[in-house]
């Protein structure tokens, strides 16, 4: 059963620093990996959707790098601003339900001005 | 539409009464999922839709919900005698299929006192 985990769960750093956000998951059989932010009392924006032939995806300011065979993708936040607070999400697609989005809890992310 | 669109935003209900949420995914998007998101936890796949076969309802956590798509479009969610632990955040998503990019909409927040 594919299990996902994000850490840290919580990370505060000062504006401007770049940062690294950690998505781990067991079943290294996945068609794809996401990563979503979530804003409080709102839904979920997708940022980046790797495929699993993909190594990573760069949008903007953000980078998310993928490792299947080791099972561990990260998300790359370069000159954080205070809008980039949120929880980000990984999710990945496997196994026999490849449309079942597998999630982790999620790392809340505060920007200190 | 631009974007998935969830109705209502806000629902608080009785215990006992029964409940309809809906969503209007993205125009041309066959594939339509719900999620559920408790406090502090993860997301919980519920259903998914995929064109016109049949959906994969092995997410929903008892006979009181049930969910369709009309038209292979709008989709309505339901809880039937609703209970304190069905209150959550429900989340729908669509995407053009099963395994490419997800757009989630803003969820309707389910309280039932």
């Amino acid at each position: 059963k594919q299990e996902v985990t994000q850490i840290p769960a919580a990370l505060s750093v000062p504006e401007g620093e770049n940062l690294v956000l950690n998505c781990s998951f067991t079943d290294s059989a996945i068609y794809n990996l996401q990563w979503f932010r979530q804003d409080p009392g709102k839904g979920l924006t997708s940022l980046l959707l790797i495929q699993s032939s993909q190594r990573e995806q760069t949008s903007g300011r953000l980078n998310a790098s993928l490792d299947k065979s080791s099972g561990r993708s990260t998300l790359y936040i370069a000159a954080s601003q205070p809008g980039d607070s949120a929880t980000y999400l990984c999710a990945v697609s496997s196994g026999d339900s490849n449309y079942q989005l597998i999630w982790g809890a999620g790392t809340k992310l505060i920007i200190k001005p | 539409g631009a974007g998935v669109s969830q109705s209502p935003s806000n629902k608080v209900t009785e215990k006992g009464k029964d409940v309809e949420l809906r969503c209007d995914p993205i125009s041309g998007h066959t594939a339509l999922y719900w999620y559920r998101q408790s406090l502090g936890q993860g997301l919980e796949f519920l259903i998914y839709f995929q064109g016109n076969s049949a959906p994969d309802k092995s997410g929903l956590p008892s006979d009181r919900f049930s969910a369709e798509r009309t038209g292979g479009s709008v989709s309505t969610l339901t809880i039937q005698r609703t209970q304190q632990e069905d209150s959550a955040v429900y989340l729908c998503a669509s995407s053009f299929v099963g395994i490419t990019e997800a757009f989630f909409g803003q969820g309707t927040r389910l309280t039932v006192v």
